[in-house]
């Protein structure tokens, strides 16, 4: 069954560094999003995406974040200057119509110190 | 039932049990649902969905129940499992393609 890959799975990063988080959709898929996930808290929505350009940013996606669609396969996310609050599960999703279910990748742990 | 900080509400069963979980959504415009199961250090995992003009739909040993006046959607697992031990939480999206909003998750825990 196809899935949604993302690495690395941990990510452990100082503050202010910069992070690219990678995820690798469904083939076929169209639609990606980004959420993150702090510490037994609800999973939140970062950002959309469709036909190269961002669709819907949530306010946690500031100026700070950049996605990317590089090449055929690859997602990123980008944090240019990462802050401790940033330390959270980072999911990658995919969707490849409007009449099918996301699906989630493993996620990264990206912890900042 | 609702979670409070970082607190997740936890639904404790025997194996065997039948399990409800609850979810109260925000949005009344929202017309699909979703159920994900996430296990420790995972992604949500599908479970099953149901979209705004049906009020019940039933898969494999689960059946999700929608009830628009009160905007709540419900999860029942029949015959509960150990390998159901997870958080539960319920989405809801505008339209297929939209962003899902998630709800603040249930913690099942399913002793032998």
């Amino acid at each position: 069954e196809p899935e949604v890959t993302q690495t690395p799975s941990h990510q452990v990063t100082q503050m202010g560094q910069e992070v690219i988080l990678r995820c690798v959709p469904i083939s076929n898929h169209l639609y990606f999003y980004w959420y993150r996930q702090i510490l037994g808290q609800k999973v939140e929505f970062l950002v959309s995406f469709y036909n190269n350009e961002i669709s819907e940013k949530s306010e946690i996606f500031d100026d700070q974040f950049s996605v990317e669609r590089p090449d055929g396969s690859n997602f990123t996310l980008k944090i240019r200057s990462t802050k401790l609050e940033d330390s959270a599960m980072y999911f990658c999703a995919s969707l490849g119509t409007a009449r099918d279910e996301q699906y989630f990748g493993p996620g990264t742990r990206l912890t900042v110190t | 039932g609702e979670s409070v900080g970082l607190h997740l509400p936890t639904l404790s069963v025997q194996e065997g049990d039948n399990s409800i979980i609850n979810c109260a959504y925000s949005n009344s415009a929202s017309d699909y649902f979703i159920w994900y199961k996430q296990e420790s250090g995972k992604g949500p995992q599908f479970i099953i969905d149901i979209r705004s003009n049906m009020d019940k739909r039933q898969g494999q040993r689960v059946t999700v129940l929608l009830n628009k006046t009160v905007k709540h959607l419900s999860l029942q697992i029949a015959a509960t499992q150990p390998g159901d031990s997870a958080v539960y939480f319920c989405a809801e999206t505008l339209s297929g393609y939209s962003t899902l909003t998630f709800g603040k998750g249930t913690m099942l825990l399913v002793s032998p």
